[in-house]
């Protein structure tokens, strides 16, 4: 089954401890993206990677981390998480051609809280 | 100001009515996407469209690039179409990556039986 997966989809933990989100994906897409969601703020971009190791920033990269090493794998680093991290994250993937763009596939989503 | 703007933030509906949600977007984009997320939290795609319009069952989406906006139409609405829709734009302005979304804040639905 084509598919986005996400882990852990809940974790709770403390200010400053690292913490990884994983994001894998086995449609064979170049286009890999990060989301944060937020009442009233609604989703807002990370960090994309439009293929293996191209990273950019999205709208609101500080304090995360990203790396793209190979084609399936797109993980979320928190180095030092703060309650401001608190959130609804997504990962999502997409085919990439050039410049013409893919519907996105959505994993199901990973609820933080940092304390 | 947002650089994606939804309207009606919530929208209340009989069911069997035809709904419209409007986006409209002021930077220049390479492509619009269409996205609903259901009451459970999961996020699909409905449509992604740079032109024209595209229909998919009671789903109709249309994208008017020099007005720079894009609507997105529920006929015979159900129940099961309650949901938050959300506009979203792959920007492909100022050498700005098509990789890069910016999001609307969403439009809640409900579809009263």
């Amino acid at each position: 089954e084509a598919q986005v997966t996400q882990n852990p989809r809940y974790l709770i933990t403390v200010t400053g401890k690292k913490l990884t989100v994983t994001c894998s994906q086995n449609m064979n897409h170049e286009y890999m993206s990060w989301y944060r969601q937020d009442p009233g703020l609604g989703l807002r971009q990370i960090y994309y990677s439009m293929n293996v190791e191209v990273t950019d920033k999205g709208d609101v990269p500080e304090g995360y981390k990203v790396s793209r090493k190979e084609k399936r794998n797109f993980p979320l680093i928190l180095e030092s998480p703060s309650p401001n991290q608190t959130s609804l994250y997504f990962c999502a993937s997409s085919l990439s051609r050039g410049d013409v763009s893919y519907e996105q596939y959505f994993g199901p989503g990973t609820r933080l809280t940092v304390t | 100001k947002n650089e994606v703007e939804q309207s009606p933030q919530n929208l209340t509906a009989q069911e069997g009515e035809f709904i419209t949600i409007n986006c409209s977007y002021s930077v220049g984009i390479s492509a619009l996407h269409w996205l609903q997320q259901h009451p459970g939290g999961g996020i699909v795609s409905l449509f992604m469209l740079s032109s024209g319009k595209k229909k998919h069952g009671r789903l109709i989406a249309t994208i008017n690039i020099q007005e720079k906006h894009s609507s997105l139409h529920i006929t015979a609405s159900h129940p099961r179409d309650s949901a938050v829709y959300i506009c979203a734009v792959s920007r492909g302005d100022y050498g700005g990556s098509q990789g890069n979304l910016i999001f609307g804040k969403g439009t809640k639905l409900s579809v009263k039986p």
